[in-house]
Order: C-alpha cells, then structure tokens, then sequence
C-alpha cells in the first residue's frame, strides 16, 4: 500500500491559464474523490467516481472544471481560464468501494496559486 | 445532509486524555459517523468510524450516545504529534461533507 499520491504538489500559474492536477489512488480501490478547500476551511466535495463513472458533481465544480478517470486508475482534474478564486489545495481520495462504511484515504494534495 | 457541531478549539496537555465532542442532532439512521483529522500541511487522515456501538482501534476511540445524535472521539493520551484539526462528518454513500471541524492544541 503506497497511498494516494497527487501531482505536481505546488502549481503557481497566471490568471487566465489552464492546469491539469493528476491522482494516482491506491490501487485495488474502486472509488476516487475529489475535494477543494481554501485556507481555514475544512475540505469540500467536488466529484467523485466509481471506476471510470462519473456519478457525482458538486456545485462547485463549474464549467471550467472537468475530470477524468479513463481507465477506473488514475484521475484528472482539469481548469480551464483559471481564476484567483480558484487558488486552493486540492485533494484527492480514494476508498475500497462505496458505502459509508469504508474510509476514505487522502493524498496530499495539489496546492495551486493563481496570480 | 446532516449538520455537526464542534467547538472550534480544544487544548490538552501531553499525555492526558482528550475527549473531543460532536453534535449531529440532524443524523439520518443510515449514516456512519466518520471522524478524520488533519495535520498541517497534509491531506486528511482516517481516524475512527462507526454506526452505533462503541468502536475503538489503535488510534482513538468512538463512542456514540444511544440517539445517536451526538458523539466524542476519545484520545487515549495525547500526544504532540495529535494536534491537528479534528472533523466528524456523518456520511451515507457519497460526499463527504466537512464542517470547521475542532482545533486541537497539545501542550508539552
């Protein structure tokens, strides 16, 4: 069990540009999430997969945000036009499966600064 | 969605108990009750869950009033290593929604 990595940890990019953050979950897991949160907030819902089907989006995740996760491994979180509002830490997780009983496990996070 | 309550800060010294309380008084019969943490600088950790009994492991223990509209996760014996910021989510099947959660300072 190696655990949910994310990459790049840090992005600094310029209004206006696009950004691309990837998550590798732990392997045998079914389930990926995705989760935005500013500074002092707890974490916030985004979307989430089952396997490579997109079954949730949040209000959040406007029309400049999409994901990905082709083959039900690895994801995608794409920005389109970045904003200054979309500075944050982005956090991916990953769980066994679905259903409230299972945990889930967070990688580290990808921190984008949007000047 | 449930809602939860936490005080935003809690201090503790090294080495005594700590019993961090959550109230979810909206809690829905079919929701687990997650507790996660977060250290600075790092994603989220698993700490405990449960539905209605009592549940403990390595890393803390839960214990869930019988209306199960409240809850405390118990820290054994603090460390300094367990300041963080503690979150009780009641969670069904999908999102995961996270409050403010509680601050929690370790004094040496």
């Amino acid at each position: 069990d190696t655990g949910v990595s994310q990459n790049p940890r840090h992005k600094i990019t310029k209004r206006g540009q696009n950004v691309t953050f990837r998550c590798d979950p732990i392997s045998e897991h079914n389930r990926l999430y995705w989760y935005r949160q500013t500074l002092g907030q707890g974490p916030e819902f985004l979307t989430y997969f089952q396997n490579e089907a997109q079954l949730e989006k949040s209000r959040l995740l406007s029309d400049r945000f999409s994901a990905e996760r082709p083959k039900g491994s690895f994801s995608t979180l794409e920005i389109q036009r970045t904003e200054q509002g979309d500075s944050a830490m982005y956090l991916c997780a990953s769980s066994r499966t679905g259903g409230a009983s299972y945990e889930q496990y967070f990688g580290p996070g990808t921190r984008l600064t949007v000047t | 969605d449930a809602k939860t309550t936490q005080p935003n800060s809690m201090e503790s010294n090294e080495e005594e108990p700590v019993h961090l309380p959550c109230n979810h008084s909206t809690i829905s019969g079919t929701d687990y009750i997650h507790w996660y943490r977060q250290l600075p600088s790092q994603g989220p950790e698993y700490v405990i869950h449960g539905l209605t009994s009592n549940v403990n492991n390595r890393m803390a223990s839960l214990a869930i009033a019988e209306d199960r509209k409240s809850s405390t996760l118990i820290l054994h014996r603090a460390t300094l290593r367990d300041a963080a910021v503690y979150y009780c989510i009641p969670y069904n099947n999908n999102d995961m929604r996270f409050g403010a959660g509680t601050r929690l300072t370790v004094k040496p």
